[in-house]
């Protein structure tokens, strides 16, 4: 079994468009992430949810929006695609909060044309 | 705040030889400090954690890294590397509230035979 998994894989959409990654954790994991990887690899941390809640929103654009309906699932919606978002998003899950170990998802390869 | 430099964005050693990946942190709590590994197309993996228990830390694949305060250094070293080795390092420090990792720019190693 997947211990963290997302969908889709790869996502090729256009400009303006609006679209949602989804993750799921089945490892019964408290906190989950949502990480940005650029075409540089450099990887940021976009949110983080411990049980449901909000507990970190860096400056990313209001055009993203996570939504954690349990805590086993994080999706992330993007409204308004703009170029700039084409990137690899990395979902993660930890036991706890972010001295605990955590564990990525596969990616999902977002192109933006 | 914290952060994390990693010194070299590309290394390449020959098979057999000793592998060295730099990284210092700043932190201004005691750090926790992690080494993942990303192959190709893939999520990222942990490859060893330090969280002030000792400080030489062994990891998965015959890697470990070393602690040292005085040089607020977590070299990740192999003392032989081998093809499969070949992949994306980053080193990461949880940030001061403990809610989300922060990476380095990654270190690519490639392995020539």
């Amino acid at each position: 079994d997947t211990a963290v998994s997302q969908t889709p894989k790869y996502l090729v959409t256009q400009m303006g468009n609006d679209k949602s990654i989804k993750c799921e954790q089945n490892l019964g994991h408290d906190t989950m992430y949502w990480y940005k990887q650029d075409s540089k690899k450099f990887l940021k941390i976009m949110f983080s949810y411990n049980n449901k809640e909000l507990i970190i929103n860096e400056t990313v654009p209001n055009r993203f929006s996570p939504k954690s309906p349990d805590k086993a699932h994080l999706n992330l919606h993007i409204n308004s695609l703009e170029l700039g978002d084409s990137a690899v998003y990395f979902c993660a899950s930890s036991p706890e909060v972010a001295k605990e170990t955590q564990y990525f998802g596969p990616g999902t390869r977002l192109l933006v044309l | 705040a914290q952060s994390v430099t990693q010194l070299g964005s590309h290394v390449s050693v020959s098979e057999g030889a000793l592998v060295l990946l730099r990284c210092n942190y700043s932190s201004s709590v005691p750090p926790y400090l992690f080494w993942y590994v990303q192959y190709p197309n893939q999520g990222l993996q942990l490859l060893l954690k330090y969280t002030s228990a000792a400080t030489l830390v062994k990891g998965i694949n015959g890697f470990e890294a070393e602690f040292k305060k005085s040089e607020t250094s977590f070299h990740l070293t192999k003392p032989s590397a081998h093809m499969s080795d070949a992949a994306e390092y980053f080193c990461a420090v949880s940030d001061q509230a403990g809610t989300a990792l922060i990476f380095g720019k990654g270190t690519t190693l490639s392995v020539s035979s």
